[in-house]
């Protein structure tokens, strides 16, 4: 079985400061990565994807994800962020099994901006 | 437009009742979840179906039950035998490929009275 770890429970930052927030998974064979974000009072939306190829993902809203295999790792990044990045984010994995399977959820970062 | 509708909003439930969650969607996906996050626990699996008449379960399945009569719904019960329901359900549904995410409803806030 799958898990995922999200070790940043709370993080606060200033406008236009770097953001990177990190999510480890474990699993044994080849993987789908997400990120998720659920911004206050709205529903889950996708920030990225990874499936195969380039390990460096990008997303909505200037945001990008690299895929390090070696390290089971999907860190999230964006170099400058703002106001509006106030939110909650997921990191999930899901086995790539070629159907549709189980997503596994890390435990969520709140991400709090600051003016 | 396209999307995944949860209804109530808002739920709450009596002492040793049943209350049912309402999913439905028109993006002519196969696959339906549901979701229960907890503060500081993320978003843990609750049951899944994967096509009509079929579900699995989830990590946390006790004291649920879903059915999937439908293609574009997929209800979800919490029954008297959770013991502790109070917390926000998602609903959620993909095509049936991994690679595809998954679409969120704006979920279904339980509370107990």
């Amino acid at each position: 079985a799958q898990s995922v770890s999200q070790h940043n429970h709370h993080v606060i930052l200033s406008e236009a400061a770097s953001l990177e927030l990190g999510c480890n998974y474990s699993y044994g064979g080849t993987v789908n990565l997400f990120w998720y974000v659920q911004y206050p009072g709205q529903h889950l939306q996708l920030l990225l994807k990874y499936f195969s190829g380039d390990p460096l993902v990008k997303g909505i809203k200037g945001f990008e994800a690299e895929f390090i295999k070696s390290k089971f790792s999907f860190n999230l990044r964006k170099p400058s962020v703002q106001w509006s990045d106030t939110a909650e984010y997921f990191c999930a994995v899901t086995a790539n099994t070629g159907t549709a399977s189980k997503l596994t959820f890390g435990t969520g970062t709140r991400l709090q901006v600051t003016l | 437009d396209g999307g995944i509708t949860q209804s109530p909003k808002y739920l709450f439930r009596k002492e040793g009742q049943n209350v049912t969650l309402s999913c439905e969607q028109n993006l002519n996906h196969d696959a339906m979840y549901w979701y229960r996050q907890d503060p500081g626990q993320g978003l843990r699996l609750i049951y899944y179906s994967q096509i009509v008449n079929d579900f699995q379960k989830g990590d946390i399945a006790e004291g649920y039950s879903v059915s999937r009569e439908k293609k574009e719904s997929f209800p979800l019960t919490v029954t008297s035998a959770q013991k502790n329901p109070t917390a926000f359900y998602l609903c959620a549904s993909s095509a049936v490929v991994s690679n595809q995410p998954q679409h969120f409803g704006d979920g279904t806030r339980l509370s107990i009275l």
